[in-house]
């Protein structure tokens, strides 16, 4: 079974720090795609990345930088210079191959929160 | 592109009344949807796996009975809590896959959610 790994519950930084949120995952499959989503207070999910097993380069999109490391069954997230508005719960997500569906198995999240 | 909407966004409800969440994939259609339900400070938590003409495919310890799933269309799925009680309240959100050979057939675009509040 799959199963995602956040380890931090909740992290306070002050505004332009660098912040590293963890992901940790396990699967069976070799086909999966891993998923990084913000929930602002509104509720509302918001797409970051799909990364797909297949491609461990690292990605950056502006101040957020993502890296995923299949040896350590890793993905993590950094935002570099964090805003006020970064502050949301971020959920790192799994999802296997067609036979599932492409089902998604989410982390249980880490809320972060910068402060001025 | 990618749009899924829902509705309502907010209800209120009393205890023993039924209500209906809709959701509609507006500009893509949909071979899967999904229904989460989530908690406070929770993660989110499958509830439900719906192909378009099929019966929806249940997690383990949901109520089939108690939330009914309807996807008549490849582009509209509904949840219907019958007979809601203060327990099931909480955010319900769904998701939509597209159908290939869309080049995103592997994803789930989600939609913003009804907060159900059962008095």
């Amino acid at each position: 079974a799959q199963k995602v790994t956040q380890a931090q519950t909740e992290i306070s930084v002050v505004e332009k720090e660098d912040v590293t949120l963890d992901c940790v995952y396990e699967t069976r499959d070799t086909t999966y795609y891993l998923f990084w989503y913000k929930q602002p207070p509104s509720g509302e999910l918001v797409f970051l990345i799909r990364r797909n097993s297949f491609d461990e380069q690292n990605e950056i999109s502006g101040r957020y930088s993502w890296n995923f490391q299949k040896s350590t069954s890793s993905f993590n997230f950094t935002i570099t210079a964090s805003q006020v508005v970064d502050s949301a719960v971020y959920f790192c997500a799994l999802s296997e191959g067609g036979g599932s569906n492409y089902k998604l198995t989410f982390g249980k999240g880490t809320l972060l929160t910068v402060n001025p | 592109g990618a749009v899924v909407s829902q509705h309502p966004s907010r209800v209120i409800c009393k205890s023993g009344t039924s209500v209906k969440i809709e959701c509609r994939s507006l500009d893509f259609q949909a071979t899967t949807m999904f229904w989460y339900r989530q908690f406070p400070k929770q993660s989110l938590m499958l509830m439900a796996t719906s192909n378009e003409g099929s019966k929806a495919t249940y997690e383990q310890g949901v109520e089939k009975d108690k939330f009914l799933i309807n996807h008549a269309s490849l582009t509209l799925s509904t949840l219907t809590v019958t007979s809601a009680h203060p327990e099931d309240s909480s955010f319900y959100i769904c998701s939509a896959r597209p159908l290939p050979p869309s080049g995103r057939y592997n994803e789930q675009f989600f939609g913003p959610g009804t907060r159900l509040t059962v008095l």
